[in-house]
């Protein structure tokens, strides 16, 4: 069974830092593209990175502003992402999601359940 | 940025009933349209990819349809489990992008 479990989110301040790991389980990790989606409280999804099986290419939402940087561990079955200057409006709920493409069309097909990042004073 | 509008917001509809929501692009994203659902406190769920295939699992009563800009979800008899919010999302270009949700909850 395919699993994806997010953890190290938290409360933390204005202009602190945070950093996320999801871990995968009952796939192959290394043959998958990964990405990280946040869905801000009681609000849309929003795709903010994209890292592919070997590590690169990485993409990054534009809104990020160099912020954020995502990593993978393919040893230890493991997608990372780091932020820094983090702002209010960071505090969203950060999913992990596997990439899969199905001839030219790409989705994401399993989803983590989740990490809160809550970022106030 | 490519963005998505999916209508309506929200919809009442009862259990049988015939449901379809619409998404559209701002620019032709071909057949690259994939449809989620989410269910209150759980992760999104994959319904359909590339705007007409199921994805495995998924009860056939949900159908997609559409190419270029304009694309719906169909659900041809509601189920008491239906009633979620469900997302569109473009995988044509990056940034890939979502619609702002469509919730269905019960009349």
């Amino acid at each position: 069974e395919v699993q994806l479990v997010e953890s190290g989110g938290g409360l933390v301040q204005p202009g602190g830092s945070l950093r996320l790991s999801c871990t995968a389980s009952g796939f192959t990790f290394s043959s998958y593209e990964m990405n990280w989606i946040r869905q801000a409280p009681g609000k849309g999804l929003e795709w903010i990175s994209y890292i592919s099986s070997s590590g690169s290419p990485i993409y990054y939402a534009d809104s990020l502003k160099g912020r954020f940087t995502v990593s993978r561990d393919n040893a230890k079955n493991s997608l990372y992402l780091q932020m820094t200057s983090l702002r209010a409006d960071d505090t969203a709920l950060y999913y992990c999601a596997r990439g899969w493409l199905s001839g030219d069309y790409g989705s994401f097909d399993y989803w983590g359940q989740g990490t809160l990042v809550s970022v106030s004073t | 940025d490519i963005q998505m509008t999916q209508s309506p917001s929200s919809l009442s509809a009862s259990v049988g009933d015939r449901v379809t929501i619409t998404c559209r692009a701002s620019e032709s994203i071909y057949s690259y349209l994939n449809w989620y659902q989410q269910k209150p406190g759980k992760a999104p769920k994959l319904l359909i990819y590339g705007a007409a295939s199921l994805q495995s699992g998924v009860p056939s009563r949900f159908s997609g349809s559409g190419s270029g800009t304009d694309f719906t979800l169909t659900i041809s008899s509601l189920q008491p489990e239906d009633f979620a919010t469900y997302f569109c999302q473009q995988s044509y270009s990056t940034p890939d992008t979502f619609g702002q949700g469509t919730k269905l909850e019960i009349k």
